[in-house]
């Protein structure tokens, strides 16, 4: 049973529109949550994260907000660029980040068209 | 950030082999982990592995398969042991972040097993 799931495969935007990737966990013990950015033949790129006792963290074009009463968490790409294009994938913790199990859905795949 | 590198970054192999995976870090770090992902899977996590104690694997995988040995604290390996067509994979090594909560990615290795 899949605890952390990116219900959308792929996602196509055009360039300096917003982008939205969603999230959706059902363990209610992750207190941590991470986007990586993972490009072809690369590993996965740490991008953003947040910690359940925020709903919002923000960095430049990528804000990340938390929904934990709905066990929801999105990404906002503020404009979208064509270099975000990548596979974009969400994980979750039970006890920090580095700490130890990272729990990462299966990816949506950002195509963002100029 | 940590700077990961691994070798190889491909290997085809035959089944009944064993490959030998190697994980560089430009730094010394505690924790370092060993994940898979499957064609069209998420990632998993194989193992853990710190310095000086003995990898502590999660569940579905085991020692005498994934052996990983851990003897400094900038490089792992992992041995995919007796292959099979089903260990086809991309496998990941990661280290704990600098700044505690996140974790940063190798290349990956992709493996064929023929």
């Amino acid at each position: 049973d899949q605890q952390v799931k990116q219900n959308s495969p792929s996602l196509s935007v055009q360039e300096g529109r917003i982008s939205i990737l969603n999230c959706d966990y059902t363990n209610s013990m992750f207190d941590y949550f991470l986007w990586y950015k993972k490009y072809p033949a690369e590993g996965p790129t740490f991008l953003i994260s947040i910690s359940s006792i925020k709903d919002k963290n923000e960095d430049g074009r990528f804000t990340v907000f938390l929904n934990k009463s709905a066990k929801h968490l999105s990404l906002h790409i503020v404009p979208s660029q064509p270099g975000d294009s990548a596979v974009y994938f969400c994980a979750a913790s039970a006890n920090g980040g580095s700490q130890g199990n990272l729990i990462f859905g299966k990816g949506t795949k950002l195509s963002v068209k100029p | 950030s940590a700077v990961i590198s691994q070798k190889p970054s491909r290997d085809i192999c035959q089944r009944g082999t064993s490959l030998t995976i190697q994980c560089q870090v430009d730094s010394q770090v505690t924790m370092m982990f060993w994940y898979r992902q499957q064609p069209g899977q998420s990632l998993t996590l194989i193992a853990t592995a710190n310095q000086g104690s003995e990898a502590t694997y999660e569940s579905g995988f085991v020692i005498d398969k994934f052996p990983i040995s851990r003897p400094n604290l900038t490089f792992s390996t992992l041995t995919v042991s007796n292959m099979s067509p089903e260990d086809s994979s991309i496998y990941l090594c990661s280290a704990d972040g600098l700044a505690g909560n996140e974790q940063y990615f190798g290349p990956g290795t992709r493996l064929t097993v023929t």
